[in-house]
């Protein structure tokens, strides 16, 4: 069973509004982490938000924010004003137990393209 | 900040041949170094995981013959692709543990390409 599910493979949103990213976990750790990454045409990593399965509020990095629903198991990422910068690949992962050296596990990804 | 620096970023070589992969943290230990390898438009899928000093473990499915994983210092991890193959051509990154507070610092990655 995938342990990441992003179900959107593409999206497209216009520049200045918001979108949501969406993803959903399976795990029956009590303890983990949720990472979102992006990803340009160039194939960096880089770092967005991170959530741990204790927070008990959503986080938010600048026009970044995560809207975690633990029941659920969903943790979407939201980007608000969006520029055309953010267009790129975005990727959602979790990391079971949120403890020790354990690797990221990585859902398929959402394309996203900002249009002007 | 953390840096990894991953070399080279872009290879191309001929069949049959083999290709080194380095990843270097440069300002922090990493103990503990990530490979993954993503092809054209899909997602990082783990091929192993390498600590200092120690065998590395590899996902199934992933040839250890093949891909050969080097972490003999704290600041140095190797991936070497033996005999490569065009299905071998692919993106392979890696991520270092530490010192980031959500303790993951990937390499900027590897575009190798077998002709």
């Amino acid at each position: 069973a995938q342990k990441i599910t992003q179900t959107q493979p593409g999206m497209f949103v216009q520049e200045k509004e918001a979108v949501t990213l969406d993803c959903t976990y399976d795990t029956s750790d009590q303890s983990y982490g949720l990472f979102w990454y992006k990803q340009p045409s160039s194939g960096e990593m880089i770092f967005l938000i991170y959530q741990g399965s204790y927070d008990e509020q959503n986080a938010t990095e600048g026009r970044y924010s995560l809207n975690f629903q633990k029941a659920r198991k969903s943790a979407n990422l939201v980007i608000s004003a969006s520029q055309l910068g953010d267009s790129a690949m975005y990727f959602c992962a979790m990391r079971e137990p949120n403890s020790g050296n354990t690797p990221l596990v990585f859902g398929k990804g959402t394309r996203l393209s900002v249009i002007a | 900040g953390a840096v990894v620096s991953q070399h080279p970023s872009w290879v191309i070589c001929k069949s049959g041949t083999s290709v080194k992969i380095e990843c270097r943290s440069l300002d922090f230990q990493a103990t503990t170094m990530f490979w993954y390898r993503q092809f054209p438009k899909q997602s990082l899928m783990l091929m192993a995981t390498s600590n200092e000093g120690s065998k590395a473990t590899y996902e199934q499915g992933v040839e250890k013959d093949k891909f050969l994983i080097n972490h003999a210092s704290l600041t140095l991890s190797t991936l070497t692709v033996t005999s490569a193959h065009p299905e071998d051509s692919s993106f392979y990154i890696c991520s270092a543990m530490g010192p980031t507070v959500y303790g993951y610092t990937f390499g900027s990655g590897t575009r190798l390409t077998v002709v």
